[in-house]
């Protein structure tokens, strides 16, 4: 197996823009997914392959992908936006699949 | 809307057994991919157990041997029997469904605490 780290959290003020990033060296051959996940709820697919949106998911959340770092970026930060925030990899292809969720990222809106 | 629902999460003794059901609605469960995924009280996510449409299965190392994913296509239900509870397999357990590599649908999940 291996290993996704994010950083423990992040803060910013409303209107601001946050980024989140995740590193790991399978990342540099494999899509990245993330997810937002507010306290006591499920987690939500926010990003797909390092930088598809799903569909209802505002604009303001982006994804990009450099070599073994991947980051999802929230341009004009809202309240709402204050999550609990996993990446996960994954190579379903593969003779054995190997799902991997990063550390996660505690995002407050100050 | 598509929906996932989790039933069967209570407390069990450790070495106990349990059966946790994913009732599928507006699709149907044979014709894709469905995993279990947990997260320990205060904790991140772990992937537990993977059911592909043509059958195989797949475990995580942690419950490889002890747990047993499968399907009722008759009820379009996805189905995690746990034997040898430990407790450590304290979580909340959510099934999802994958989607380009990823978990799309994710269901409300269901607490199972393993505890004497």
């Amino acid at each position: 197996s291996y290993e996704l780290t994010q950083p423990p959290s992040v803060s910013v003020s409303p209107g601001q823009t946050a980024r989140i990033t995740c590193s790991g060296d399978a990342l540099a051959k494999q899509h990245a997914y993330w997810y937002q996940q507010k306290p006591g709820q499920a987690p939500v697919m926010v990003m797909y392959k390092d930088t598809e949106r799903p569909s209802g998911i505002p604009e303001r959340f982006s994804g990009s992908s450099s070599g073994t770092t991947v980051t999802l970026t929230i341009t004009g930060v809202q309240a709402e936006d204050e999550a609990d925030y996993y990446c996960q990899s994954s190579d379903s292809s593969a003779s054995y699949p190997d799902y991997v969720f990063g550390t996660g990222t505690k995002v407050t809106v100050l | 809307d598509v929906q996932l629902v989790e039933s069967g999460g209570r407390l069990v003794q450790p070495g106990g057994s349990l059966r946790l059901s994913c009732a599928v609605s507006q699709f149907t469960v044979s014709t894709i991919y469905m995993s279990w995924i947990r997260q320990a009280p205060g904790k991140g996510l772990e992937w537990v157990s993977l059911l592909r449409s043509d059958g195989s299965t797949y475990y995580a190392d942690s419950v490889k041997d002890r747990f047993s994913i499968s399907r009722d296509n008759s009820k379009n239900t996805l189905l995690l029997q746990m034997d040898g509870l430990r407790v450590d397999d304290t979580a909340v357990y959510y099934c999802a469904r994958e989607a380009f590599g990823g978990f799309d649908i994710w269901g409300q999940g269901t607490m199972v605490i393993v505890s004497s």
